[in-house]
């Protein structure tokens, strides 16, 4: 089974609608990640955890929420849906002592 | 000030061939420098992990970090087709990847049979 997984692995929503994208992780890893992947712009980070009761904002938060509502998941929310937020979406995990992540396989998301 | 480079490519060599991927940094206080590797449709997969200056190998893969001229590289050696994929050169702070990884936008490297 997978370490890191991502629910759903595709989704079309329409404008203005919220959205919940879901990760959990097997590693046993405090460190908790959410990026998002646009062609020509790369991975660009938008939230993450260091552990239940710590939240960060990345790079680019506006138009987004996160939950982390254990050590193993961690949700990435879209209060009101737009266009310019199709991309692929990626939940990552780090923990111990290297500064390594390790990649769920991601979110396809389409905003009509 | 947190900017990789990275040349999209796409790179295409024959099978068997020496490949080159590079990235240049503009920020000195990167210390930690990766690699991570693509497939289509797949989440990044971390290939290569190095600390400040140095060569590091495994296998066909060597990584390289030049931190005077901030400069990381990827060679892969024997190259085949199933290592055609994107990509990606990663690097953070010292204090770790705690806050996050900056990547490079990604090489899409194709290896012809």
């Amino acid at each position: 089974d997978a370490d890191v997984t991502q629910t759903p692995r595709n989704r079309i929503t329409k404008t203005g609608k919220r959205i919940m994208l879901e990760c959990s992780q097997t590693k046993g890893h405090d460190r908790m990640y959410w990026y998002r992947q646009d062609p020509g712009l790369g991975l660009r980070l938008i939230y993450y955890s260091f552990d239940v009761k710590d939240i960060n904002k990345g790079e680019i938060s506006d138009g987004y929420s996160v939950s982390r509502q254990a050590q193993a998941k961690f949700s990435l929310s879209l209060e009101s849906a737009i266009p310019n937020q199709t991309a692929l979406y990626f939940c990552a995990t780090s923990g111990g002592s290297k500064e390594t992540q390790y990649f769920g396989p991601g979110t396809r998301l389409l905003v009509l | 000030q947190k900017e990789v480079e990275q040349d999209p490519g796409p790179l295409s060599v024959p099978e068997g061939a020496i490949v080159s991927l590079n990235c240049t940094y503009s920020n000195s206080a990167f210390q930690y420098f990766m690699w991570y590797r693509q497939y289509s449709r797949k989440g990044p997969e971390l290939l290569m992990y190095t600390y400040s200056s140095g060569n590091k190998e495994d296998g066909r893969f060597t990584a390289q970090v030049d931190k005077s001229s901030k400069y990381i590289s990827l060679f892969i050696r024997d190259s085949q087709p199933s290592d055609s994929a994107t990509y990606l050169c990663a690097m953070c702070f010292p204090a770790g990847g705690a806050d996050g990884l900056t990547f490079g936008k990604g090489t899409h490297l194709i290896i012809q049979p």
